[in-house]
């Protein structure tokens, strides 16, 4: 009964290739997001949905597409695979309902490895 | 964005209780106070929030000072298994840019020895 799940937890894959990686949370929660860590460990926001809409869209390439065909999912797609991609990343819920004590859940993460 | 400072490090011996401060001394009016942990190889895991007042939940305490400029978590008997990077984090209200966003710094590494 895992809250926030990622998958694949793996991905080891070569520059320039196209990859996704897909998150569904089984909590109900309305708004979800991306978080990329990297190899420093700091961890920071890429793009935030609510209802299937985008409502956080930090600096991050083109490259990277996220996806909601539905609350409970958000999936994300990287074109182009570059070596500064590897990182770990995270995908998050939380419940919006305008009181900002609303705590996020994390998934455990997917490790991507550029070769 | 308000910023938090927190030691890059504590260490503690299982059993005792555990101090984390952290000082934000640039925090809003309505900035929320919030304390994740990541544990080795796992993603973040919410421990407490507060605004103003103390907090206590089954995993720790929150201690907010009077001025809202600093705030220590409290884990009252660490245990090996809390040995996490614990990350003190404000969160803006709705309404702001920084809507749902957590801003993570680089935390405290805290060590629990047996």
């Amino acid at each position: 009964d895992t809250a926030v799940s990622q998958t694949p937890k793996y991905l080891v894959t070569q520059m320039g290739n196209d990859k996704s990686i897909k998150c569904e949370q089984n909590l109900g929660h309305d708004t979800m997001y991306w978080y990329k860590q990297d190899s420093k460990k700091f961890l920071k926001i890429m793009f935030s949905y609510n209802n299937k809409e985008l409502i956080i869209n930090e600096t991050v390439p083109n490259r990277f597409s996220p996806k909601s065909p539905d609350k409970a999912h958000l999936n994300l797609h990287i074109n182009s695979l570059e070596l500064g991609d590897s990182a770990v990343y995270f995908c998050a819920s939380s419940q919006d309902r305008g009181n900002l004590g609303q705590p996020q859940h994390f998934g455990d993460g997917t490790r991507l490895s550029i070769l | 964005d308000a910023k938090t400072t927190q030691p890059n490090s504590m260490e503690s011996n299982e059993e005792e209780p555990v101090h984390l401060p952290c000082n934000h001394s640039t925090i809003s009016g309505t900035d929320y106070i919030h304390w994740y942990r990541q544990l080795p190889s796992q993603g973040p895991e919410y421990v407490i929030h507060g605004l103003t007042s103390n907090v206590n939940n089954r995993m720790a305490s929150l201690a907010i000072a009077e001025d809202r400029k600093s705030s220590t978590l409290i884990l009252h008997r660490a245990t090996l298994r809390d040995a996490a990077v614990y990350y003190c984090i404000l969160r803006a209200p709705k309404g702001s840019s920084n809507t749902g966003k957590l801003i993570f710094g680089q935390g405290t590494t805290l060590q629990v020895k047996p």
